[in-house]
């Protein structure tokens, strides 16, 4: 079955603990992408890739890490996570950067 | 920077009524615009896109219009059903980076 997994799904933690969220994709998508989701705020990019060991910065990259060693994966790592931070994460991958499929979402807490 | 204007930020229409949702973008090199659902608790999905080459697409009871030259396009839901309550956004892109609206809250009133 094509799809997107992130890990974990529900996350309680505390101020600069480090923490990395998963994501993976089987649909060999070259584009991954990482949102955020704040209520009224909708959905921002935090970051995105195009390929293999390309990164890009989103709209909201202040904060946050990512990596692409390999297609299929795309973590993003918050180094000293802070409770402006505390939202609903969601991965996304694409054929050319055009549709998303998404993730099931990561709810963070940071406290 | 880049934005993209969302309106309205909640919508209520009766049932069989229609849906018009509005966006606006800045960027003029963006040349793509999709359109995703998402209900509550579940990740977004895609129900439209449309291309900047085409001016409007249609699926069954919902279409897309796209005008350019005021950088403007709309969601057009018809006969609308109670499983088309949801949160709705819309979103610009140029390949790479993708900008997404705040959203809209559609209500569908029995």
């Amino acid at each position: 079955e094509a799809q997107v997994t992130q890990n974990p799904r529900y996350l309680i933690t505390v101020t600069g603990k480090k923490l990395t969220v998963t994501c993976s994709q089987n649909m060999n998508h070259e584009y991954m992408s990482w949102y955020r989701q704040d209520p009224g705020l909708g959905l921002r990019q935090i970051y995105y890739s195009m390929n293999v060991e390309v990164t890009d910065k989103g709209d909201v990259p202040e904060g946050y890490k990512v990596s692409r060693k390999e297609k299929r994966n795309f973590p993003l790592i918050l180094e000293s996570p802070s409770p402006n931070q505390t939202s609903l994460y969601f991965c996304a991958s694409s054929f050319n950067g055009n549709e998303q499929f998404f993730g099931p979402g990561t709810r963070l807490t940071v406290l | 920077g880049e934005n993209v204007e969302q309106h309205p930020s909640t919508l209520s229409v009766q049932e069989g009524d229609s849906a018009v949702i509005k966006c606006t973008y800045s960027d003029s090199a963006s040349n793509y615009f999709p359109w995703y659902k998402q209900e509550l608790g579940k990740r977004p999905q895609l129900i439209i896109d449309i291309r900047s080459n085409v001016g409007e697409k249609k699926d069954q009871r919902i279409a897309v219009t796209l005008n350019k030259t005021a950088k403007h396009f709309s969601l057009h839901i018809t006969e609308t059903q109670p499983e088309d309550s949801a949160v709705y956004f819309c979103a610009a892109s140029r390949d790479d980076k993708i900008i997404f609206g705040k959203g809209t809250r559609l209500h569908i009133l029995p």
